[in-house]
């Protein structure tokens, strides 16, 4: 079965320092999408940033960026120049786009607490 | 607009009692899905259809049930056998390998 870690409980940076929050997966697929999801106080989940396994180059969207170690199936968020509005729980998330009994299945690490301080 | 409403935002269930959690969608996406939050932890995934009247159980399907009649609607019920359903539900949509649109969730706690 899949399974996502996510080893920091929580985490902090100073406003317009960088973080990385760590993920790691289990998988023995070659075709799946990788996720990260955001979670303010409102409870509402925003995508962050996605990234396609088949891909080499890692994604980017803005602030954020992430390090795809396909091999080491390591998965990690960096923000830069954080900003109070990154304050927020995220999720990182393992989506197997193949065959078998577990396709379509979405599965979420515990969650990683960041806190910006000013 | 389109995106996922689930209805409604806040529940009381009395003990014993069914109770089911509206999800709908007109972003005619195939996948639907059904998370539970608890408190500070993550998202864990009760059950998912990929298609109508088909649906696969998740990781913590005992004492829930679903439906899947119409491409819009999934709808999920809490049953008595769920003995601790006080949780934040979450329910979702998902068309290929793009992301999952959320709705805004449902508070369910124990009277």
């Amino acid at each position: 079965a899949q399974t996502v870690t996510q080893s920091q409980p929580e985490m902090s940076v100073q406003e317009a320092e960088t973080v990385t929050l760590s993920c790691t997966y289990d998988t023995s697929e070659s075709d799946y999408y990788l996720f990260w999801y955001k979670q303010p106080p409102s409870r509402q989940m925003i995508l962050v940033i996605r990234q396609e396994a088949y891909k080499q180059q890692n994604a980017t969207e803005n602030r954020f960026s992430v390090n795809f170690q396909k091999a080491a199936k390591s998965f990690s968020l960096k923000i830069s120049d954080s900003q109070l509005g990154d304050a927020a729980m995220y999720f990182c998330a393992y989506f197997m786009n193949a065959g078998g009994t577990s396709y379509g299945k979405l599965t979420f690490g515990q969650g990683t607490i960041l806190t910006v301080h000013p | 607009d389109g995106g996922i409403t689930q209805s409604p935002k806040y529940l009381f269930r009395k003990e014993g009692q069914n109770v089911t959690l509206s999800c709908e969608q007109n972003l005619n996406h195939d996948a639907m899905y059904w998370y539970r939050q608890d408190p500070g932890q993550g998202l864990r995934l009760i059950y998912y259809s990929q298609i109508v009247n088909d649906f696969q159980k998740g990781d913590i399907a005992e004492g829930y049930s679903v439906s899947r009649e119409k491409k819009e609607s999934f709808p999920l019920t809490v049953t008595s056998a769920q003995k601790n359903p006080t949780a934040f539900y979450l329910c979702a949509s998902r068309v290929g390998g793009e992301k999952l649109f959320f709705g805004s969730g449902t508070q369910l706690s124990v009277l």
